[in-house]
Order: structure tokens, then sequence, then C-alpha cells
């Protein structure tokens, strides 16, 4: 089945440290996010990309970094720059074809510093 | 700049009562797009409902039912008899007419409780 895998699905950092989060999707869409959810504030978009090798930031993209080498996979690097990563992180995919396109979400990674 | 506005931030009844979640939204594009998604503890966004701005039709579906008018540019989601497993945290969310390259705007979500 098509659909979006999200690895790992805990993950805990040390202060200092650069972790890298997962995203994998089998569904040929070429557009690909991320978004961070705190409690109470939603979910805010760290960093998309309409096409490989292209992206943009979001709204939050500071202490973010991303990489689009491959349409399947959409990494996101967590770098001792964010300094309050402890969030929900989750990736989605749609189609960027004008028209109603839909959103694939994983079950996404819970980052912890300790 | 995009804009959805959910002034609940957390809403409790008793099951098999009625609740309706409110959204409110904020856009400049003429053509857009409303999406309801269900999150529950497990953390995944699961899709409930797609509707296009050119489409005011209110749309049921078994207990759900959503409500859409643009004179208002409100997006509001009832349940109807609710049920423990609808407890979870609803997102209400707008894409604009750029073909989603740039994601979903998210309001910051209603955390719904339904009690036994």
């Amino acid at each position: 089945d098509g659909g979006i895998t999200q690895s790992p699905k805990y993950l805990f950092r040390k202060e200092g440290q650069n972790v890298t989060l997962s995203c994998e999707q089998n569904l040929n869409h070429d557009a690909m996010y991320w978004y961070r959810q705190d409690p109470g504030q939603g979910l805010r978009l760290i960093y998309y990309s309409q096409i490989v090798n292209d992206f943009q930031k979001g709204d939050i993209a500071e202490g973010y970094s991303v990489s689009r080498e491959k349409k399947e996979s959409f990494p996101l690097t967590v770098t001792s720059a964010q300094k309050n990563p402890t969030a929900f992180y989750l990736c989605a995919s749609s189609t960027t074809r004008s028209g109603p396109g839909g959103y694939t979400f994983g079950s996404g990674t819970r980052l912890t510093v300790v | 700049a995009q804009k959805v506005t959910q002034a609940q931030t957390e809403i409790s009844v008793v099951e098999k009562e009625d609740v309706t979640l409110d959204c409110v939204y904020e856009t400049r594009d003429t053509t857009y797009y409303l999406f309801w998604y269900k999150q529950p503890p497990s953390g995944e966004l699961v899709f409930l409902i797609r509707r296009n701005s050119f489409d005011e039709q209110n749309e049921i579906s078994g207990r759900y039912s959503w409500n859409f008018q643009k004179s208002t540019s409100s997006f509001n989601f009832t349940i109807t008899a609710s049920q423990v497993v609808d407890s979870a945290v609803y997102f209400c969310a707008l894409r604009g007419s750029g073909g989603g390259a740039d994601g979903l705007t998210f309001g910051k979500g209603t955390h719904l409780i339904i009690q036994p």
C-alpha cells in the first residue's frame, strides 16, 4: 500500500547534537513537507519541497535543514542551532497539480531533548 | 497571508451529545480548499473532508456534517450523537490556489473530550 513512512517514532537528542528524521513516500507525490507540532500551537510549516533538489523555507525554518536528493525522500535535520527542538514532527506529501490535491501524512516522530 | 482560527481550545461533552467545532479562515485567494483532520492520541493525522471554495453545499457523512459558509468565512464541523471514540484533537486547515506546493495552513486545533 502507498503511504509515508517516518522513522524513528521516538528520538532522543542530547544538547548540541544534530539529529536527522527520516521521511519516505511511495505515492509518487511531487511535493513533500515537514511540520512541527507543539501543544496548543497546531502544526507549523518548517520546510517544503516541490521537486527534487529544490526546497523552500516555511514559517519556522531556523535551526533546521533538509535535502531532496530523491523524489521519495525528504529527511529533516534538527541542528544544534534549534534552541527548543522538543516537539512532534510530521511529514506530509501531496501532488502539486492544480486541483484539490490530497495530502498524506506520516505517523510522526516525537523528538525529545535530554 | 492565510490564517485559520479555531477559537475553541478544548470542548468536553457527555457521550451522545451533539457538538460543533468552529473554524474561521482568512485568505485572499478566490479559489481555495478547506480541510478537517482528526488526530487521535497516537498522533497521525486522519483526513476527514476536503471542500472546494466554489462548492458551498453542506456535506453529511454518517454522524459527521460540515457547514461551509463563504459569507462568514466559516467551515464548521458537527458530530451528532458523539461517541467516546470521537475523542481527539481536530484541525481545520486551508490551502490556497497555488497548487498546494506551499502546504496547508492549520488552525491550532480543538481538543474534543467525549465523556462516557
